[in-house]
């Protein structure tokens, strides 16, 4: 079965920063992209970040471009997000999701259960 | 960017009726088309993919149609389990964009 498990979420000072985890278990995550998404209180979804298979790509949406960086290792089945400079826009329940397995198709097939991160003071 | 459009923000209906929930692009997605569902508290759940392709395990009541800019989530019947949130999203262009969402709620 395919789990996806975030952690790392919290309260968190504006300009401060935090590390959110992402444990995978239940398939190859060497093997897959991966992405992270957000959801604002009581609002929709905002895709944020990609990964490669091994690492060695990446993409961010403008909104967190500068400010966040996703890494993963492969070794522990284990997606990051790093975020500096958080303000109160940065509010929202944050999910890693596993991207579809076929070349081109930037769907995500499995969502972990979102982890909250709080920006305030 | 594209922006994706979700309507009716919400949908009154009975247990047992047909739902259809409307998404449409600023610019053409091909049949790069998504559906979500999410329920309170919870993580979204793929639905649809390739506008019409149901999901591993998704009941046959969902269905999926549309392309270039008009799609399509229509429940032929729905269940108890079936009120929540559905989304649409886009992955023909990036960045990854998704419909502000069609609450489905009970009439």
């Amino acid at each position: 079965e395919v789990q996806l498990v975030e952690s790392g979420g919290g309260l968190v000072q504006p300009g401060g920063s935090l590390r959110l985890s992402c444990a995978a278990s239940g398939f190859t995550f060497s093997s897959y992209y991966m992405q992270w998404a957000r959801q604002a209180p009581g609002k929709g979804l905002v895709w944020i970040s990609r990964i490669y298979k091994d690492g060695s790509g990446t993409n961010y949406a403008d909104s967190v471009k500068g400010r966040f960086t996703i890494s993963r290792d492969n070794a522990k089945n284990t997606l990051y997000l790093q975020m500096n400079s958080l303000s109160a826009e940065d509010t929202a329940v944050y999910y890693c999701a596993r991207e579809s397995p076929q070349r081109g198709d930037y769907y995500f097939d499995y969502w972990g259960q979102g982890t909250l991160v709080t920006v305030s003071s | 960017e594209i922006v994706m459009t979700q309507s009716p923000a919400t949908l009154s209906v009975s247990p047992g009726e047909r739902a259809t929930l409307s998404c449409r692009a600023s610019q053409t997605v091909s049949s790069k088309l998504a559906w979500y569902q999410q329920k309170p508290g919870q993580a979204p759940r793929l639905l649809i993919y390739g506008a019409s392709t149901r999901a591993t395990g998704i009941p046959a009541r969902f269905s999926g149609s549309g392309s270039g800019t008009e799609f399509t989530l229509t429940i032929s019947s729905l269940q108890s389990e079936d009120f929540a949130v559905y989304y649409c999203q886009q992955y023909n262009n990036w960045p990854l964009t998704f419909g502000g969402g069609t609450k489905v709620e009970i009439k």
